[in-house]
């Protein structure tokens, strides 16, 4: 069964420029959740889709923004990139959203974000 | 106050000890746990959840949850040097208008020495 994938792995982009990561979750399941990991922070939660809706938000400025298709696959993107906004960008998804409670994540790869 | 909060590392164990990692969260109607690892340069990995007061027991891991201390622990007994890596302690919080959301802590580091 294959796993949570993230495309890409690696990115190096410039400031201002935007950039769009792509989520495609364990077949089955159709909750797909956003974090970014850095040092500093550690994971913070960016959004959660389920059934091509956004469930929840964190709090993240308006440059990031996602979406989710009728095949539960995401995508994240961030416009007006910042110097900030390098990171580890993770997927996760679940079998259902985690107001379900018992369903854990499993997490992707994920995509290092490197904004020069 | 951090929703979040996982004792300060990083924790150095000698092989075969246990060791004891400890989370503690603000949200008192949260309902489940988890803990995750992550390996550096990889991304975390479920290795326990846990919804009711008491241990739950898996191989060498135990967790166990204290919902009136709002407390929560991982401990490994005959720790490896395989187990050395980042230790994340995740809450469900619950989300005034939409439903809930899993909010990590900053994670423990824990090392084995052979």
């Amino acid at each position: 069964k294959a796993g949570v994938t993230q495309t890409p792995r690696y990115l190096i982009k410039t400031r201002g420029q935007q950039v769009t990561l792509s989520c495609s979750p364990i077949s089955g399941h159709r909750s797909v959740s956003w974090y970014q990991q850095t040092p500093g922070q550690g994971l913070q939660f960016l959004f959660e889709y389920f059934s091509e809706t956004q469930r929840n938000k964190g709090n993240f400025p308006g440059r990031f923004s996602g979406r989710q298709f009728s095949n539960s696959r995401s995508e994240m993107n961030v416009s007006t990139l910042e110097l900030g906004d390098s990171a580890l960008y993770l997927c996760a998804s679940s079998l259902r959203p985690q107001g379900s409670f018992i369903y854990g994540y499993t997490f992707g790869s994920g995509t290092r974000l490197t904004v020069v | 106050q951090k929703e979040v909060e996982q004792n300060s590392g990083p924790l150095s164990v000698p092989e075969g000890a246990i060791a004891s990692l400890n989370c503690t969260y603000s949200d008192r109607v949260s309902q489940s746990f988890f803990w995750y690892r992550q390996y550096s340069g990889k991304s975390p990995e479920l290795i326990m959840s846990i919804y009711s007061n008491g241990d739950k027991e898996d191989g060498r891991f135990t967790a166990q949850l204290n919902k009136a201390s709002q407390y929560v622990s991982l401990l490994i007994r005959d720790s490896q040097p395989s187990d050395s890596a980042t230790y994340l302690c995740a809450v469900n919080m619950i989300v005034e208008t939409s439903g809930s959301r899993l909010t990590f802590g900053e994670g423990t580091q824990l090392t084995v020495n052979p």
